[in-house]
């Protein structure tokens, strides 16, 4: 089985510092793992996604990850935080079947003060 | 602009009542997902599809029912609805199944059940 933990549910920043939200898998194949971004009253958008190419992945809006085997990690992070960065975010990681299904953590709230 | 379409964006309904949540998409899709989206546990896969005609269960199915009679729609519906089913529902496509693709999300569908 697989699944993914987000470390903290609420995250706040001030504008211009570093973002840094955190996202450990579990997963008993390679795994393909995304990051998402959702912001108020809309759908989910995608940020950044890993499927093996490279351990560094870079994003929109000027996100990237990290994917480290051995912590089991992804973590997202961003070198200054804007105010239009705040928003929840989400980790997925992609189903152990190769049918697409995703299995997402609980979701991040970044908060960014001025 | 190309995307998904859902429809209603939200509803109260009064417990019992049959209820179809729509999703349409305008991109040729071949795969098609529903979730629900609960505070504190994330996205949930409710059912899927990998390609028209075909459909499959997710981590949650109870009380749901799709169908997938063309590429395009994708329709969920609750028999009888219950109060834990108030969620934020999204249904969300990729291209084609498989772990490494990115899923494209509607704006959701916010469903009270008193």
């Amino acid at each position: 089985a697989q699944s993914v933990t987000q470390l903290g549910s609420h995250v706040s920043v001030s504008e211009g510092a570093l973002v840094l939200l955190r996202c450990n898998y579990s997963s008993s194949v390679p795994p393909y793992l995304f990051w998402y971004v959702q912001y108020p009253n809309q759908g989910l958008q995608l940020l950044l996604k890993y499927t093996s190419a490279a351990t560094l992945v870079k994003g929109i809006n000027g996100f990237e990850a990290e994917f480290k085997k051995s912590e089991t990690s992804f973590h997202l992070t961003k070198p200054s935080a804007h105010m239009s960065d705040a928003a929840e975010y989400f980790c997925a990681v992609s189903g152990s079947s190769n049918t697409g299904k995703l299995i997402f953590g609980q979701g991040t709230t970044l908060q960014v003060k001025p | 602009i190309a995307g998904i379409t859902q429809a209603p964006t939200s509803q109260i309904l009064a417990a019992g009542r049959r209820m179809t949540l729509r999703c349409t998409q305008d991109m040729r899709h071949n795969a098609m997902y529903w979730y629900r989206q609960d505070l504190g546990l994330g996205l949930r896969l409710i059912h899927y599809s990998n390609t028209a005609g075909t459909t499959g269960k997710g981590e949650v199915p109870d009380g749901y029912s799709v169908s997938r009679a063309n590429t395009d729609d994708f329709p969920l519906t609750l028999a009888s609805a219950v109060p834990s089913q108030t969620s934020v529902y999204f249904c969300a496509s990729s291209a084609i199944q498989g772990p490494n693709q990115p899923q494209h999300f509607g704006d959701g569908t916010r469903l009270s059940i008193l």
